[in-house]
């Protein structure tokens, strides 16, 4: 069975500043697709970024990264100049590509925006 | 804004009783996921309706069911409630297809307290 791992409870990051936000994950696939969502006190899950495991170039929205190490099973996110309004719940997700396209979620990193 | 709606927003019932909830996916989607989150955690998978059919299921006992309707709109069922099921009930509505970026939309959750 996947599992996805979310090793920081907690990040905090100066205003303007970047910060890395780690997600490691453990898979027998080799497609898959890899997701980061942000869950503000507002409760909706946003999507901020999508990755295809297929695709080895990392995936980019604007100020928002993400560094894909396939055979490591890594996938971190990096925010660049953070904003107040990054403040948030981040959760790493993977999805597989075949059968129940469920969402398997990570416990959640709380990223605070100190301005 | 995801287009995904859920009601009601908020619930308290007490243990033994049983509630619905309800969720109306985004226009053009045909698959309904439904996840508890529990206070402090991720997501976790309860079920997934493919054209009114249910596609997969999560490690939830039956007492937990649920529906889609022709209008892919979805409602979650939940019998005999227990303390432990006091949650967020997030619904997730996406479109299966060649088309499809294979992403969740989310609405903003129900949130459940048993008493």
């Amino acid at each position: 069975a996947q599992t996805v791992t979310q090793s920081q409870p907690e990040m905090s990051v100066q205003e303007a500043e970047t910060v890395t936000l780690s997600c490691t994950y453990d898979t027998s696939e080799s497609d898959y697709y890899l997701f980061w969502y942000k869950q503000p006190p507002s409760r909706q899950m946003i999507l901020v970024i999508r990755q295809e495991a297929y695709k080895q170039q990392n995936a980019t929205e604007n100020r928002f990264s993400v560094n894909f190490q396939k055979a490591a099973k890594s996938f971190s996110l990096k925010i660049s100049d953070s904003q107040l309004g990054d403040a948030a719940m981040y959760f790493c997700a993977y999805r597989t590509t075949s059968g129940t396209y469920k969402y398997i979620f990570g416990t959640g990193t709380r990223l605070k925006v100190l301005a | 804004e995801t287009g995904v709606t859920q009601s009601p927003t908020h619930l308290i019932k007490t243990r033994g009783q049983q509630v619905t909830l309800r969720c109306s996916s985004q226009s053009g989607h045909n698959t309904v996921s439904w996840y508890q989150q529990a206070l402090g955690q991720g997501p976790q998978f309860i079920f997934q309706y493919y054209r009114e059919e249910e596609n997969g299921r999560g490690n939830f006992p039956p007492r937990f069911s649920g529906l889609q309707f022709p209008n892919y709109s979805s409602e979650l069922n939940v019998n005999a409630l227990e303390l432990d099921d006091s949650a967020l009930y997030l619904c997730a509505s996406s479109s299966k297809g060649a088309r499809a970026k294979n992403i969740q939309y989310f609405g903003a959750g129900t949130r459940l307290s048993v008493l």
